[in-house]
């Protein structure tokens, strides 16, 4: 069973608030990932880091920022919400042995903007 | 650009019958591929995965079969049971250990 935390898991904020997403995991993986979904749509990849002080942009574009100064904690950061961030935001790591590297997912934090 | 595509966006399969979800994708350097299960508010999991080397990885009651020359691949649950009723997302990567890319999931719902 995977150890990937995500908290909040609902937050319900107005427009212009700054909110932090919170993500650790304790399985010692240096490779994480934050994911956004929409209902009916398809996981999109905002940010990924393969270590510490490693972070970069995914293939969609957000607003967010991240951080990765210790390996098991990797918080998604939000300046200034909006309306069009709401969407589930989907936390995930990887770093196992095998052929193929699984990522292991978090609960989820289902953000809706006022 | 999709790159991983699920054209049906939901099926409904009786218990004890075999569910097949469909997967197809553009990218022919893709070759770590991957399916995920997920119930709602809840993040995915693994459920099973296939590498290019070979066109057929068997779980239990999961089979995913790969046909690279068609760039398809499916799921194949066999029986299938009322718990199976989930989200299920398709997933490649180029080289294992990157990022992955999802299509947009089937929704399987399995009746008694």
């Amino acid at each position: 069973e995977a150890d990937i935390y995500q908290t909040p898991r609902y937050l319900v904020i107005g427009t212009g608030k700054k909110i932090t997403l919170e993500c650790s995991q304790t399985m010692g993986h240096d490779k994480m990932y934050w994911y956004q979904q929409d209902p009916g749509m398809e996981l999109h990849l905002i940010h990924y880091s393969y270590g510490v002080n490693s972070t970069e942009k995914g293939d969609l574009s957000s607003e967010s920022t991240v951080s990765r100064i210790r390996t098991e904690h990797f918080p998604l950061t939000l300046e200034s919400a909006r309306p069009s961030h709401t969407s589930q935001y989907l936390c995930a790591s990887s770093g196992g042995q095998g052929a193929i590297e699984k990522l292991f997912f978090g609960s989820g934090t289902q953000l809706s903007v006022l | 650009d999709q790159q991983v595509k699920q054209n049906s966006p939901s099926l409904s399969v009786q218990e004890g019958r075999i569910s097949i979800l469909n997967c197809d994708y553009t990218n022919s350097m893709f070759d770590y591929f991957l399916w995920y299960k997920k119930y709602p508010a809840e993040g995915p999991t693994f459920l099973i995965s296939i590498s290019s080397i070979k066109d057929k990885n068997e779980d239990g009651r999961f089979t995913v079969f790969l046909n690279k020359s068609a760039k398809h691949l499916s799921l194949h649950i066999v029986p299938s049971q009322p718990g199976d009723s989930a989200v299920y997302f398709c997933a490649a990567s180029i080289n294992s250990g990157y990022a992955l890319n999802f299509g947009k999931g089937t929704s399987l719902l399995v009746t008694p």
